[in-house]
């Protein structure tokens, strides 16, 4: 079965630091990806997606990712963390190879240090 | 625009017991999907429905079901519950189904305990 696989269960930066969470996904068809966030005790929000135009793709609070064809990545990057940041992040994919529906990463739990 | 609404936000049923969760989607929205939330399976996905049918269902027992009505409001429906069903069951609606890379919306989620 197709997945997607996301580096790292847990992060941990520092305050103003890079924030780069990594996800693979398996499919020799590029599927549409999507990152979410979960803070706790709530839903999933929609951060990014990826529907096959622009490779570099801007969401919401500052976040971007980058789709690579070659390394069927798509990392999530912030330039500059805060500590509202910390949450867990799912990628997730799409598309008639993962039987339409959302196939999710297994989450990154992101610490951000004061 | 309201976002996805999920009710009851809390349970907590015994054993046994059956338990029915209902979701509102979106406005406009006619594919509703359901996921189970678990901290050792991860998301999972339960079923989804589109115009009262369902199209799509993942790797559960009979006892989880569902339906949709003619106003793409959603039930699931678990039966004869597990402490395995223990769970964050999250809701969500677009307006095509996964496969044409709409987005998709969750909802806050319905914390199901079974003890």
């Amino acid at each position: 079965a197709q997945s997607v696989t996301q580096l790292g269960s847990h992060v941990s930066v520092s305050e103003g630091a890079l924030v780069l969470l990594r996800c693979n996904y398996s499919s020799s068809v590029p599927p549409y990806l999507f990152w979410y966030v979960q803070y706790p005790n709530q839903g999933l929000q929609l951060l990014l997606k990826y529907t096959s135009a622009a490779t570099l793709v801007k969401g919401i609070n500052g976040f971007e990712a980058e789709f690579k064809k070659s390394e069927t990545s798509f990392h999530l990057t912030k330039p500059s963390a805060h500590m509202s940041d910390a949450a867990e992040y799912f990628c997730a994919v799409s598309g008639r190879e993962y039987g339409n529906k959302l196939v999710f990463g297994a989450g990154t739990i992101l610490r951000v240090k004061s | 625009k309201a976002g996805v609404t999920q009710t009851p936000r809390y349970l907590i049923k015994t054993r046994g017991q059956q338990v029915t969760l209902s979701c509102s989607p979106i406005s406009g929205h006619r594919s509703v999907s359901w996921y189970q939330q678990t901290p050792g399976q991860g998301l999972q996905f339960l079923f989804e429905y589109f115009s009262e049918t369902q199209r799509n269902k993942g790797n559960f027992p009979g006892r989880f079901s569902g339906r949709q009505f003619s106003n793409s409001r959603s039930e699931m429906n678990v039966s004869t519950l597990e402490l395995g069903d223990s769970a964050l069951y999250l809701c969500a609606s677009s307006l095509q189904d996964a496969n044409s890379g709409n987005t998709i919306y969750f909802g806050e989620g319905s914390w199901l305990t079974v003890v």
